[in-house]
């Protein structure tokens, strides 16, 4: 178990459907990132949060669309996905103070488009 | 551009030695670390480098050159569980102190009785 908790595990939609994923930690983490990673590939970067403000968007298609309610909650809107998104979404968190913080990573949601 | 190498795929014995080799050379570099990832789970934190020089914790050791943009991650007495990817990751930080996790390819361990 791992204390960036993420849900839904699994996760089916097709093409038109409109869903979100969901990102919680209570470790008093200021800093939030959701990251795509494909099968046998090393995750990469999507956004990035930094005291609920979005920091970066690495050029992430409108399709996916992140939200930080609060300081320990993440969201990822999905819409209108493509096969090609069919991955694992991880999402991490760590402390936002500088120095030596390691990111902690969630279990993850693997989603397929049909 | 970011470019972060790691061998693809090692094996290696039950209770012997190995070492995971990561060439990096990156825009910026404010410190680099290594994960563990078994399949289908989330990737964990072993280790992180910002100066020169070795940082050992329990059976597993990882060394940073900065100057050669190299680092390794050693591995000791091996065990069955250690069979997983080991991802090496360049840190470059952000104005805001968030930072930006950059990940080598990955290299998949397996380790044989």
């Amino acid at each position: 178990d791992t204390e960036v908790t993420q849900t839904p595990k699994h996760l089916v939609m097709g093409m038109t459907n409109k869903k979100s994923l969901k990102c919680e930690q209570h470790m008093g983490h200021r800093a939030m990132y959701w990251y795509k990673q494909k099968a046998k590939k090393p995750p990469e970067l999507m956004f990035v949060y930094s005291y609920e403000k979005l920091s970066i968007n690495e050029s992430v298609p409108s399709r996916f669309s992140p939200e930080c309610p609060n300081s320990s909650l993440l969201n990822l809107h999905l819409h209108a996905l493509q096969p090609e998104d069919s991955a694992l979404y991880l999402c991490a968190s760590s402390s936002g103070d500088r120095g030596y913080q390691p990111q902690h990573f969630g279990d993850g949601t693997r989603l397929s488009i049909l | 551009g970011q470019n972060i190498d790691q061998p693809t795929e090692m094996t290696a014995t039950e209770g012997a030695i190995v070492q995971i080799n990561c060439t990096y050379q990156t825009s910026g570099f404010n410190g680099l670390f290594w994960y563990q990832q078994h399949a289908g789970e989330a990737p964990t934190f072993l280790s992180y480098n910002v100066l020169d020089g070795l940082e050992e914790k329990g059976r597993f050791s990882s060394f940073l050159s900065r100057s050669k943009g190299y680092s390794y991650l050693l591995l000791k007495e091996l065990q069955m569980k250690d069979s997983a990817s080991y991802l090496c990751a360049v840190r470059e930080e952000m104005m805001d102190s968030s930072y930006k996790l950059i990940f080598g390819s990955g290299t998949r361990l397996l380790v044989r009785p």
